[in-house]
């Protein structure tokens, strides 16, 4: 079945480093990729999505790119903020299928 | 859009008494979704609808809990008899779903549930 492997946190990070949190998924065919972010005490809310090979999905600073080849997207964003610490989750779903498989999250502190 | 509506946000109960979480998903979307989150077994799809029919329940952890949509606008997930173990946050997330093509889910804020 399909399934998807993010780096274990928590990932510690200074203000304005560069960020990257890995997300590798196996499945069938061409799954449709997304990265949800979940603030303290909130739902989790979509923060990019990438829909085919090769597609960058970028959204506040943050951009991940649909690897086929390497069956990864992994989360980038090349200056991080306070306001960024968060769990980021990777998922994907296939077309046609309504359900979203989750990695297990990835929590983010950053620091002043 | 008001968003994924859930109520209530926090609920305190004892052991052995009857649960019923609510949600309103966004207007137009025909896919809901209940999800349990907890520290030890992250995020878990417990069961979700397509135009209003049950269409996996597997996730579902025993027959202590139900799920209901009994229109496009609402659904309820019942605990009874809640047990402390039940203790997490409880979301829900509606999504457009069209034959073919796929759609992010967008969740609710949650209803934290604490069973003593």
């Amino acid at each position: 079945g399909d399934s998807v492997t993010q780096m274990e946190g928590p990932v510690t990070l200074s203000e304005e480093a560069f960020l990257t949190i890995n997300c590798t998924y196996t499945a069938t065919g061409y799954p449709s990729l997304f990265w949800y972010v979940q603030y303290p005490g909130e739902g989790l809310q979509l923060l990019l999505k990438a829909t085919k090979a090769d597609d960058k999905g970028s959204n506040k600073g943050f951009e991940a790119t649909y690897r086929k080849e390497t069956t990864s997207f992994h989360l980038e964003k090349g200056s991080v903020q306070v306001s960024d610490s968060a769990v980021y989750f990777c998922a994907l779903t296939h077309s046609g299928y309504s359900t979203l498989t989750f990695g297990k999250g990835t929590m983010l502190l950053v620091s002043p | 859009d008001a968003g994924v509506i859930q109520s209530p946000r926090h609920e305190v109960t004892e052991m052995g008494q009857e649960v019923t979480l609510r949600c309103k998903p966004i207007s137009g979307h025909n896919s809901l979704f209940w999800y349990r989150q907890t520290m030890m077994r992250g995020l878990e799809l417990l069961i979700y609808f397509n135009n209003n029919v049950p269409i996996d329940d597997s996730g579902m952890p025993e027959d202590r809990f139900s799920a209901k949509m009994p229109n496009a606008s609402f659904s309820t997930l019942k605990i009874q008899p809640s047990e402390p173990r039940d203790s997490a946050v409880y979301f829900c997330a509606s999504s457009p779903t069209a034959s073919g093509r796929s759609y992010e889910q967008y969740f609710g804020p949650g209803t934290r549930l604490t069973v003593t």
